[in-house]
């Protein structure tokens, strides 16, 4: 199985908003409303930041959100602020056999 | 939540077998949770490589399946990991960490450890 699609790198200025994606196929991200992201910062545990798509465990930001459409979901990150800048990876169910998938990683940079 | 920390070896050496081990405090292995393991190779990305259920129940990743084994020890609150026949590409970061439904959604974590496999 390929990891799941990020783009290596986004940025933006505080305040701004920016939007991260993962892409998939039917029989992952397509398939089921399964998606977490996680917040990594260099040295640290990960943290998870979106669980099942949307949801937003308690004490994360409300300036983080997430959504799916078709074989794409996305991480939107509102009001950036400097210590936002971390690493992002998606993970998305893929069915019994091998059930867990990650993205290959997106850094955030917050100029 | 509970609170996770890998233990094992720093070094291996190619060819053989690495051992790590993670005690949970604040819970029970024997809970109906998914006790897993992940790896981050250095400048790459977050690899899953398996998990073991309460049951005893295992899945592991494809790629790493014939030399993977997780296994749990009630007697001392712990999960393990072994990897056989190790090379330098599994020189990486190892975390430990609780999966709530076996999907993915990893809301603990240990705070990892590298392990370097060299002579």
């Amino acid at each position: 199985q390929s990891a799941l699609t990020q783009p290596a790198s986004v940025s933006g200025s505080p305040g701004q908003s920016i939007t991260i994606s993962c892409t998939g196929s039917s029989s992952d991200v397509g398939g089921y409303n399964l998606v977490s992201w996680y917040q990594v910062y260099p040295g640290k545990a990960p943290k998870v930041m979106i669980s099942d798509v949307s949801n937003r465990p308690s004490g994360v930001s409300n300036r983080f959100s997430g959504s799916k459409s078709g074989n794409t979901a996305s991480l939107t990150i509102s009001g950036l602020q400097t210590e936002d800048e971390a690493d992002y990876y998606c993970t998305s169910y893929t069915g019994d056999n091998s059930p867990v998938l990650f993205g290959g990683g997106t850094k955030l940079t917050v100029l | 939540q509970v609170q996770l920390q890998e233990s094992g070896p720093g070094l291996v050496n190619p060819s053989e077998t690495l051992s790590l081990t993670c005690p949970v405090s604040g819970g029970s292995v024997s809970s109906s949770y998914y006790w897993s393991w992940i790896r981050q190779p250095p400048g790459k990305g977050l690899e899953w490589i398996g998990y073991i259920f309460y049951t005893g129940s295992t899945n592991y990743n494809p790629s790493l399946k014939s030399r993977v084994t997780i296994s749990t020890d009630t007697s001392k609150n712990q999960f393990s990991l072994k990897l056989t026949s190790v090379t330098a590409a599994d020189t990486a970061v190892y975390y430990c960490a609780r999966d709530l439904a076996g999907i993915g959604h990893f809301d603990s974590w240990g705070q990892g450890i590298l392990v370097t496999v060299s002579s």
